[in-house]
């Protein structure tokens, strides 16, 4: 079944203590995105990557890292985590650009975190 | 990419077409016009998306107006299981796949009994 994963589902943690939230994909699609939602703020990107090695920021990369070594895999990392993290995070993908605009993105279940 | 505006909420009677309206008056001629909903606080599911032309597909209807500067989400005959918040985003297309996407916060649809 062609899905995104996330990992963990739900977070409870303090602040200051690293984590990661993990994304994998078995689609083989070249561009992951990460997402917060907050209360009528609607979804908000954090970084995207295009592909292997290729990462950018989107609208709110402030206290968020990302790395994408392999295609599948694109994880979350807050080196330092605030209360003001405390949020709905997704994870997408999608295939690259062929002509059709068939390049849907594909969401994950979320991960609810909150810092505490 | 350029920025879209959705009303906020909106009704719509069950078994009655549901219309969703998105401006995007700064979308340029790369730009596709996607819509996606959102049920509860699930993951997004990708609904239909356009580029100057009128798309149909098993979940929905999109009309694109002739200038591009806005589109109609129709659902043809709304249930209670279309009750969600839609998203239209408008999204570059270019070799190398897409870059920033903006959402917004969307029009939250209740279909009503």
């Amino acid at each position: 079944e062609a899905q995104v994963t996330q990992n963990p589902r739900y977070l409870i943690t303090v602040t200051g203590k690293k984590l990661t939230v993990t994304c994998s994909q078995n689609m083989n699609h070249e561009y992951m995105s990460w997402y917060r939602q907050d209360p009528g703020l609607g979804l908000r990107q954090i970084y995207y990557s295009m592909n292997v090695e290729v990462t950018d920021k989107g609208d709110v990369p402030e206290g968020y890292k990302v790395s994408r070594k392999e295609k599948r895999n694109f994880p979350l990392i807050l080196e330092s985590p605030s209360p003001n993290q405390t949020s709905l995070y997704f994870c997408a993908s999608s295939s690259s650009f062929r002509g059709t605009g068939d390049n849907e993105q594909f969401f994950g279940p979320g991960t609810r975190l909150t810092v505490l | 990419d350029a920025k879209t505006t959705q009303p906020p909420s909106m009704d719509c009677a069950e078994g009655r077409a549901a219309n969703l309206p998105c401006n995007h008056s700064t979308i340029s001629g790369n730009e596709y016009v996607y819509w996606y909903r959102q049920i509860h606080s699930q993951g997004p599911q990708y609904i239909i998306h356009g580029l100057k032309n009128n798309e149909t597909n098993e979940m929905a209807s999109l009309i694109i107006t002739e200038d591009r500067k806005s589109s109609t989400l129709i659902l043809p005959h709304a249930t209670l299981r279309d009750t969600a918040v839609y998203y239209c985003i408008v999204r570059v297309a270019r070799s190398g796949g897409y870059q920033k996407v903006t959402f917004g916060t969307g029009t939250k649809l209740q279909v009503i009994p």
